[in-house]
């Protein structure tokens, strides 16, 4: 079973528009974290924003914000405000407490993230 | 220089050449990672080092060789590749590799063809 599921291959949204990029995980470590990366086409990932499992509020960086629904197992990224530098592969992450092979990051598939002038 | 670089940002190679992808952080961190990234697919993590040492092989071919001399370089080298080794490969770096909060920043990647 996968352990990151990202629905979304693409999204399209209007430039100053709101997106939201869906992601839902599947562990049974009560311990993790999860991460959001932006992958344009230069092809360098750029880490954007953490949430931990025992965090009690949603994580917000900037333009970023992180709608984090523990019981639903899921993980959404907000981006407020798109501009045309948004547009790129957007990649959900999660990584377990537990040492070894568990403490690695898993990826789901992407979404990308098209935005439109 | 700073965060994560590597070099080269392109490679073309022929299936019996011999390469060697570099990577270097200039981040302080201990813990370093090779990733394959082919289309439409998840990334893939090929190695791990912890503090120098190897902690993951992730069913890697020997093809592919890592080596980590330091906390700071990390490489691949690369001999006898297929055509579906054909890739960006992603170095990345964190503070450690035993779990927890760290994020991962990643290395603008290398393009590699085999033909």
């Amino acid at each position: 079973a996968q352990k990151i599921t990202q629905t979304q291959p693409g999204m399209f949204v209007q430039e100053k528009e709101a997106v939201t990029l869906d992601c839902t995980y599947d562990t049974s470590d009560p311990s993790y974290g999860l991460f959001w990366y932006k992958q344009p086409s230069s092809g360098e990932m750029i880490f954007l924003i953490y949430q931990g499992s025992y965090d009690q509020q949603n994580a917000t960086e900037g333009r970023y914000s992180l709608n984090f629904q523990k019981a639903r197992k899921s993980a959404n990224l907000v981006i407020s405000a798109s501009q045309l530098g948004d547009s790129a592969m957007y990649f959900c992450a999660m990584r377990e407490a537990g040492g070894g092979s568990q403490g690695n990051l898993i990826f789901g598939k992407g979404t990308k993230l098209s935005v439109k002038p | 220089e700073t965060g994560v670089t590597q070099t080269p940002r392109h490679l073309v190679m022929g299936m019996t050449n011999k390469k060697s992808l570099k990577c270097e952080q200039h981040l302080g961190h201990n813990a370093m990672y090779w990733y394959k990234q082919s289309a439409k697919k998840p990334l893939e993590l090929m190695f791990v080092y912890n503090f120098k040492e190897q902690t993951e092989n992730n069913s890697v071919p020997s093809r592919f060789s890592p080596e980590c001399p330091n906390s700071s370089h990390l490489f691949l080298h690369l001999h006898t590749l297929q055509p579906e080794d054909s890739a960006l490969y992603l170095c990345a770096s964190s503070q450690d590799g035993t779990g927890g909060g760290y994020e991962q920043y990643f290395g603008p990647g290398t393009r590699l063809t085999v033909t």
